[in-house]
């Protein structure tokens, strides 16, 4: 069973759209995330829901709003796709054990978006 | 403040020789350490990490690293590398109460036959 799984593995699409990206974790983590790498391969986080709230929230453009239906899900809506966004997006999720902190984050498979 | 610095965006070996990726942190607070290996189109995975207790932290595939605070290190080894071991290595950090793991930039490692 995939632990943290990401949908569509791929998506292109024309400058001005709208899209989603869902992301959901079978592991019972109370903590997921977004990240996003760049073409340079870099790693940057953009957001962090803890049980449905909001904890991170990077400097990213407000076309980027993360939704949290319920623990388990973690989904991406990006308004006004532009040639920038494309990229690989990552979701991850992790817990928080009582006297060791933040745990491990696993990540999903990505998603390839390509904005043309 | 964290962050993390990785020597070398690219780093060749040759099949069955010694594989060392280096990792430098930065951290005001006792560090949590992570290695994750990128194969290609793939999502990361977990390789190994440290949190306390033996700075030896031995990992899959072969894989290890030591934390080494005096040196602010975090160095990932192999004894001997295999072709399947060609793929981008992150290190990462994160420290208890900050909630966000901050990656270096990378080294893409290739064996050479």
């Amino acid at each position: 069973d995939t632990a943290v799984s990401q949908t569509p593995k791929y998506l292109v699409t024309q400058m001005g759209n709208d899209k989603s990206i869902k992301c959901e974790q079978n592991l019972g983590h109370d903590t997921m995330y977004w990240y996003k790498q760049d073409s340079k391969k870099f790693l940057k986080i953009m957001f962090s829901y803890n049980n449905k709230e909001l904890i991170i929230n990077e400097t990213v453009p407000n076309r980027f709003s993360p939704k949290s239906p319920d623990k388990a899900h973690l989904n991406l809506h990006i308004n006004s796709l532009e040639l920038g966004d494309s990229a690989v997006y990552f979701c991850a999720s992790s817990q928080v054990r009582e006297r060791e902190g933040r745990d491990t984050q696993y990540f999903g498979p990505g998603t390839r978006l390509t904005v043309l | 403040a964290q962050s993390v610095t990785q020597l070398g965006s690219h780093v060749s070996v040759s099949e069955g020789a010694l594989v060392l990726l280096r990792c430098n942190y930065s951290s005001s607070v006792p560090p949590y350490l992570f290695w994750y290996v990128q194969y290609p189109n793939q999502g990361l995975q977990l390789l190994l990490k440290y949190t306390t207790g033996a700075t030896l932290v031995k990992g899959i595939n072969g894989f290890e690293a030591e934390f080494k605070k005096s040196e602010t290190s975090f160095h990932l080894t192999k004894p001997s590398a295999h072709m399947s071991d060609a793929a981008e290595y992150f290190c990462a950090v994160i420290t208890f109460g900050n909630e966000k793991l901050t990656f270096g930039t990378g080294t893409r490692l290739t064996i050479i036959p």
